[in-house]
Formats: structure tokens, sequence, C-alpha cells
């Protein structure tokens, strides 16, 4: 059971906008900055969102990120088939003391 | 350009131990803080421990306190995670990570510890 909740799976159609949600506690989301990850079976994870909604150089602005609250989302518009993979939002937990993370997402492209 | 790469990850006992390392390249090591983060099989990444810059401050995950202890040479560039104690639970995918309060910006490719009789 993860401290973070995200939705087990997403999909969508190449050009649509997909969702991922993120929901945390006042001691995690609530307080502290949200992270995204890409992370593709058999490759290292990648940073997609830092900071809420800052991109890394390089990762292309289909990817966005929002925070409210003690909730999180991000977001892909003009899906591609590339895009399929696992996403996981991660931050630190002032009550535990540690980075914690979603239990990720499996975005398909259909 | 960041290059990380994890090395040691074997087959071991329950209750054995084993020491895992992440060699650094690409960037000054000793100014950043580094994280260890492992994924397991069909669950997803799970935050393991992270040391500041200097390496005086350790942080580490409830389900490992006690038994791993992270360390870094900084004169080596080189990251370190010793765990005993080990359990079927810890067998993982362990990924050596740059960065510290959940914002990893560059990850190596992992190393595999494997925990079964």
């Amino acid at each position: 059971q993860s401290v973070l909740t995200q939705p087990p799976s997403a999909s969508g159609t190449p050009g649509q906008r997909v969702t991922i949600s993120c929901s945390g506690t006042s001691s995690n989301i609530g307080s502290n900055t949200v992270n995204w990850y890409q992370h593709l079976p058999g490759t290292a994870p990648k940073l997609l969102i830092y900071s809420n909604d800052q991109w890394p150089s390089g990762v292309p602005d289909r990817f966005s990120g929002t925070k409210s609250g003690t909730s999180a989302s991000l977001a892909i518009s003009g899906l591609q088939s590339e895009d399929e993979a696992d996403y996981y939002c991660a931050t630190w937990d002032d009550s535990l003391s540690g980075v914690v993370f979603g239990g990720g997402t499996k975005l398909t492209v259909l | 350009e960041v290059q990380l790469l994890e090395s040691g990850g074997v087959l071991v006992q329950p209750g054995g131990s084993l020491n895992i390392s992440c060699a650094a390249s690409g960037f000054t090591f000793r100014s950043y803080a580094m994280t260890w983060v492992r994924q397991t099989p069909g669950r997803g990444l799970e935050w393991v421990s992270g040391i500041s810059s200097n390496g005086g401050r350790g942080h580490y995950a409830d389900s490992v306190k006690g038994r791993f202890t992270i360390s870094r040479d900084n004169s080596k560039d080189t990251l370190y995670l010793q765990m005993t104690s080990l359990r079927a639970d810890d067998t993982a995918l362990y990924y050596c990570a740059k960065g510290l309060y959940g914002r990893f910006d560059s990850w190596g490719r992992g190393t595999l510890v494997t925990v079964s009789s």
C-alpha cells in the first residue's frame, strides 16, 4: 500500500490528452513539492516534472504538472505511442522523514 | 554526461549480507545528495535510503531501518549500500539516483539483488 495514491492504469489514443492523479496528505504533498517520473521496463526511470510544474531540460512541454492542496496531476497532451510507460509521483513526507512514491500508473496508448 | 553505474547485486541467502555500490561520473559528486531506490518484482518504485552531500546524515525507509547502512566516499565518487539481515522481500532491482528529497534527476540502470535459499 503506497503512501501516495495513483490509479493503477490509464489509457488514451494517439493525439489525446490524458491525466494521471496523485493523492496524498498534509504531511507529504500538502507541504512539499511533487515530482513525476516515467519508467519504461528495462531502463532507468526518467525525471519528467519537478517542483510540481517544472520541466527538466529535454522534456517536451506535452508533459505538464499541477498541484492543489494534497493532490497533484500529470497531464500528457498529444499522446504518442512512445509515451506508453509507467508513471510515478514522488515527494518528501515530513512525518516519515523520507521520500514516498505513488504506486505507479501504467499508461497504455491504444 | 552524468553516469551512475551500480554493481554488486547477486543471489544471497535469507539472513545474509551484501554490499552494493554506485560509481558516479560526469558531475561533482561531492556536491550532491544521493539516494537508493528499489523496484520489486510486480511492484513499483520504493525509496530505500538517502545521504547528504558530505555523508553526514542518512535517511532510511522504515522497512530497512536498522538493517541497511548508506555511505559514500567522495574521494572515489562512489555511493554504497550495506545490507544485512536480508529477507526475501528485499529482492529487487536497486537503483542509484542523484538527489534527495524526491527530485532525482539522474538514475543508473540498477543492480539486481535476489534473496533466496
